[in-house]
C-alpha cells in the first residue's frame, strides 16, 4: 500500500518569496509521484510528475519538485511566490498498478503582497 | 481540445432522494476514475472504469453507490437515498490509458438538505 503526508496544511510567503511545500512518501514499490494545484470550487491541475527519470522535476508555473529516495521526498519548490499561486497543492502517489492515485492531505498556500 | 466535462456543477438533492452525476472523458481517454473529496479533505479514489467495465471498485461504499460507463454516452455515478453525509465534492479524472497522467474535470458539488 502507497501513502503520502504534507507536512504542513497551510503555508504562507510573501510575493516574491521562495515557496517550498514538503511531501513525504510511502511505497512499497517504485512509485510515480504527482503534485496538483486546485483553485477555489475548480478541479485539479497537473503541475508536474515524476516517473523515474531524472529525479528533478520541471513543471509549469515555474514549479519544480525533487525526489529523494534516500528521504522518501517529493519536495515542491518554487523561487518567488505569484499572487496568482495562492491555491490547495495536492500530492499524489499512484499505485502499483497505475490505475488509483492516493492523495495527501493538501497545502494550502497563502501569498501576501 | 475539451477537457474532462462534469454536470451538473452544483446539484442539491433532499434526504432519501437519488443523484446523479455524469462525466465526459477528454477526448481521446478510455480510462474514468470518479473520486471524493469531503470539506478540507483530500480527493479519496472511489472507482475506475473503462468502457462497459469497473475494473477496480475498492474505493466505493457498499451500498447505495454505484457506477457505469458504457458504450455510447458519458460515465455516470449513481447515488441512492442520500443521505447528509453524502455532501461533498465529486471529481471525474480521465486518461488515455493505464499508467498515465489523469486529467480532471471541474466537479460536481453535492449538497445534502
Amino acid at each position: 500500500a502507497q501513502s503520502v503526508t504534507q507536512l504542513d496544511s497551510h503555508v504562507s510567503v510573501s510575493e516574491g518569496t521562495p515557496v517550498l511545500l514538503r511531501c513525504n512518501y510511502s511505497s512499497s514499490y517504485s512509485p510515480s509521484l504527482f503534485w496538483y494545484v486546485q483553485h477555489p470550487n475548480k478541479g485539479l491541475q497537473l503541475l508536474l510528475k515524476y516517473t523515474s527519470a531524472a529525479t528533478l522535476v520541471k513543471g509549469i508555473n515555474g514549479f519544480e519538485a525533487e525526489f529523494k529516495k534516500s528521504e522518501t521526498s517529493f519536495h515542491l519548490t518554487k523561487p518567488s511566490a505569484h499572487m496568482s499561486d495562492a491555491a490547495e497543492y495536492f500530492c499524489v502517489v499512484n499505485n502499483n498498478a497505475g490505475n488509483m492515485l492516493t492523495f495527501g492531505g493538501g497545502t494550502r498556500l497563502m501569498v501576501k503582497p | 481540445n475539451a477537457g474532462v466535462m462534469q454536470n451538473p456543477r452544483h446539484l442539491v438533492r433532499r434526504r432519501g432522494q437519488e443523484a446523479r452525476l455524469r462525466c465526459s472523458p477528454m477526448k481521446g481517454h478510455s480510462h474514468v476514475y470518479w473520486y471524493r473529496q469531503l470539506p478540507e479533505e483530500g480527493l479519496k479514489f472511489m472507482v475506475y472504469l473503462q468502457k462497459e467495465n469497473i475494473i477496480d471498485e475498492s474505493g466505493m461504499p457498499k451500498e447505495r453507490f454505484s457506477a457505469e460507463f458504457p458504450k455510447e454516452g458519458p460515465s455516470i455515478l449513481r447515488i441512492q437515498q442520500v443521505v447528509r453525509g453524502d455532501s461533498a465534492a465529486y471529481f471525474c479524472a480521465s486518461s488515455p490509458g493505464n499508467n498515465q497522467p489523469q486529467h480532471f474535470g471541474d466537479g460536481t458539488r453535492l449538497s445534502i438538505l
